[in-house]
């Protein structure tokens, strides 16, 4: 059974670098047909892909964060990383772990996040 | 980006209802739409991919349809377990995106 795990700060102080590592247990993060999400919920609000990594280490981030967002992966661990630097109070969210799944369906590649980790809560303030 | 638009933003049903939330993507997507169930704490739950394919483990009474720009989620039989928070997502082209969610609440 494949599971995901986050862990990180749950404060980081505005202008600093938020730093989460998401564990993989029950599969290798090197095997199959996935890629590796990080997605993320401010209270009340809906939920924000930001960004992607595949195993060969080839990355999609989302353009309204990109220029703030790495996404890397350590396959000697089974894990795989966000670093979101100069957060605001609007990066306050909870950030959740996420395996993105390729299926072909009707001969068409698609995607799904078929595992999430729980989740955890990460607050921006001095 | 596509903006996706879920309708409606929350409802009130009892056991046993038929379900149906509608989401609306702001241009075609083809077929390429899912379906997530959330509840408070908990990792959100895949529950059908490219629109209409169900999950597997997910209970039949849910299933899902729609094509282009227009998809519905729908429940035939509410159960208790099923009171929680539902969103679409597109993955059509990235940045993936999702609609902004449908409480399903306990009338």
């Amino acid at each position: 059974q494949v599971q995901l795990q986050e862990s990180g700060p749950g404060l980081v102080k505005p202008s600093q670098t938020l730093s989460l590592t998401c564990t993989v247990s029950g599969a290798s993060i090197s095997s199959g047909s996935y890629y590796w999400s990080w997605i993320r919920q401010p209270a009340g609000k809906g939920l924000e892909w930001i960004g992607r990594i595949y195993t060969s280490g080839s990355t999609n981030y989302n353009p309204s964060l990109k220029s703030r967002v790495t996404i890397s992966l350590d396959t000697s661990k089974n894990q795989f990383s966000l670093r979101l630097s100069s957060v605001t109070a609007t990066d306050t969210a909870v950030y959740y772990c996420a395996r993105d799944r390729l299926t072909m369906v009707g001969g068409v590649d698609t995607f799904a996040f078929d595992i999430w980790g729980q989740g955890t809560m990460v607050t921006v303030s001095s | 980006d596509i903006q996706m638009t879920q309708s409606p933003s929350s409802l009130s049903a009892s056991v046993g209802d038929r379900v149906t939330i509608t989401c609306r993507a702001s241009q075609s997507i083809s077929g390429y739409l899912n379906w997530y169930q959330h509840k408070p704490g908990k990792a959100p739950k895949l529950l059908i991919y490219a629109a209409s394919n169900l999950e597997s483990g997910v209970p039949s009474r849910f299933s899902g349809s729609g094509s282009g720009t227009d998809f519905t989620l729908t429940i035939s039989s509410l159960q208790p377990e099923d009171f929680a928070t539902y969103y679409c997502q597109q993955i059509y082209s990235t940045p993936w995106t999702f609609g902004q969610g449908t409480k399903v609440e306990i009338k």
